[in-house]
């Protein structure tokens, strides 16, 4: 199985910051590494698949970037609503797997 | 506007079985593939298993450590995809969420799911 890492698992900031958000996997998934982002209560929202392509009606603010086994979301000038859990997950063998999450919150 | 409605969940007993049932709205469910999802807060997000639409085969895929407890199915008629679970345990207490899965044009790799329901919440306990 493939296990991803994401860290920090918390990260603390103020809304206009910058959040970078890291995900490491325990073996290559190419470009096939997707990020979603879950508020309390809610289910995941997808943001980013195939580690850059941004989902349809997903703000700019966030970007995505890595191949192999390292890779990052990026977000610019964090919005009150950014603030939330963001998990990744691999696509490239079964099982389908998710990383731990990164909390952002507000500082 | 697509929408993913579950239904089922509930306080079951260990050893006992559940059915979740999700009925899809707003895309043409024929073609499309669907997955479960569940998420526990001991466990975070676990990917469940997987149905290919019927026009591609139909065919499922779970997760290994599931014991062969799970079995996913779909009626086209109904725009609806069922999730059997059998001999629950404490451990399978958790949100279960339906998902439709993508994979891109050609299908390199495997899925994505960018469409998540509100969930159904499965509890486990004697």
């Amino acid at each position: 199985e493939i296990v991803l890492t994401q860290s920090p698992a918390t990260l603390s900031l103020s809304p206009g910051e910058r959040a970078t958000l890291s995900c490491r996997a325990s073996q290559s998934v190419s470009k096939y590494l997707t990020w979603y982002q879950q508020h309390p209560g809610q289910p995941p929202r997808l943001l980013i698949y195939d580690a850059s392509t941004r989902a349809t009606g997903i703000s700019a603010r966030f970007s995505g970037s890595g191949s192999g086994t390292d890779f990052t979301l990026t977000i610019n000038s964090l919005e009150p609503e950014d603030f939330a859990v963001y998990y990744c997950q691999q696509r490239v063998d079964w099982p389908l797997s998710f990383g731990g999450g990164t909390k952002v919150e507000i500082k | 506007e697509v929408q993913l409605v579950e239904s089922g969940g509930g306080l079951v007993k260990p050893g006992e079985s559940l059915t979740l049932s999700c009925t899809a709205s707003g895309f043409t469910f024929n073609i499309a593939w669907m997955s479960w999802v569940r998420q526990s807060p001991g466990k975070g997000l676990e990917w469940v298993g997987r149905i290919k639409s019927n026009y591609d085969g139909g065919t499922t895929h779970y997760a290994v450590p599931l014991d062969g407890r799970f079995t996913i199915s779909r009626d086209d008629s109904k725009n609806t995809v069922y999730l059997d679970i059998n001999r629950l345990t404490t451990e399978d207490t958790a949100m279960y969420y339906c998902t439709r899965s993508q994979c891109g044009p050609g299908c390199p790799g495997l899925n994505w799911f960018d469409a998540w329901g509100q969930g159904a919440q499965v509890t486990v306990s004697s």
